[in-house]
């Protein structure tokens, strides 16, 4: 198994363009999540799945879009890239969250840095 | 709103000492609670997780963690660093009912000193 990949590496972007960030998995996982990293932040959720074509908003979800049209696939849009958006990106999946099953681990991708200038 | 405090971004601790890293949650009900490690520019590894059971976990690479609820704490332990233990460790909360989004503390940077 690959695991969670992300693709790309690294990415730089000028102010305004747009660009969408890949995230797999192989593991057949339902939920699945974007997460920004930030110095002195921790981690901060962007938008997350339950499901082929269920999507929710998480902490920080302006200026990204997403969908999930597959269980593998989980692409993050930027529509007009800004310089606040620079960072870097997790992808995570996990199995179902059932109610009262909160604790699945989540497994995370290596990310991707993106600078925006 | 549940929320993640990790006290001390940076600890230094020499190879063979006691490792100790905190953590404290603020959340209406006791969520589930973890420990994430995560190596230089690699993603995040699970080490440990408390959902409900007992409240010592044993989790890899010899670290543990105890849940105090009077303490709303869930700090993390070794008895003695190792050179590899250096990275960065999350601590994270996440509900007990509904889907499984994490809040993540702020982080916090382990040196080992030889």
């Amino acid at each position: 198994n690959a695991g969670v990949t992300q693709t790309p590496k690294f990415q730089v972007l000028k102010t305004g363009q747009s660009m969408t960030l890949q995230c797999a998995q192989d593991m057949n996982h339902e939920y699945m999540s974007w997460y920004r990293q930030d110095p002195g932040m921790g981690l901060r959720l962007i938008h997350y799945s339950v499901g082929a074509g269920i999507t929710d908003q998480g902490e920080v979800p302006n200026g990204y879009n997403v969908s999930r049209s597959t269980t593998e696939d989980f692409p993050l849009r930027l529509l007009s890239a800004a310089p606040s958006q620079t960072s870097v990106y997790f992808c995570a999946s996990s199995t179902y969250p059932f109610p009262g099953t909160g604790g699945n681990e989540q497994y995370f991708g290596p990310g991707t840095r993106l600078t925006v200038t | 709103a549940q929320s993640v405090t990790q006290l001390g971004s940076h600890v230094s601790v020499s190879e063979g000492a006691l490792v100790l890293l905190r953590c404290n949650y603020s959340s209406s009900v006791p969520p589930y609670l973890f420990w994430y490690v995560q190596y230089p520019n690699q993603g995040l590894q699970l080490l440990l997780k408390y959902t409900s059971a007992a409240t010592l976990v044993k989790g890899i690479n010899g670290f543990e963690a105890e849940f105090k609820k009077s303490e709303t704490s869930f700090h993390l332990t070794k008895p003695s660093a190792h050179m590899s233990d250096a990275a960065e460790y999350f601590c994270a909360v996440s509900e007990v009912l509904g889907a499984q989004k994490l809040v993540f503390g702020q982080g916090t940077r382990l040196t080992i000193n030889p």
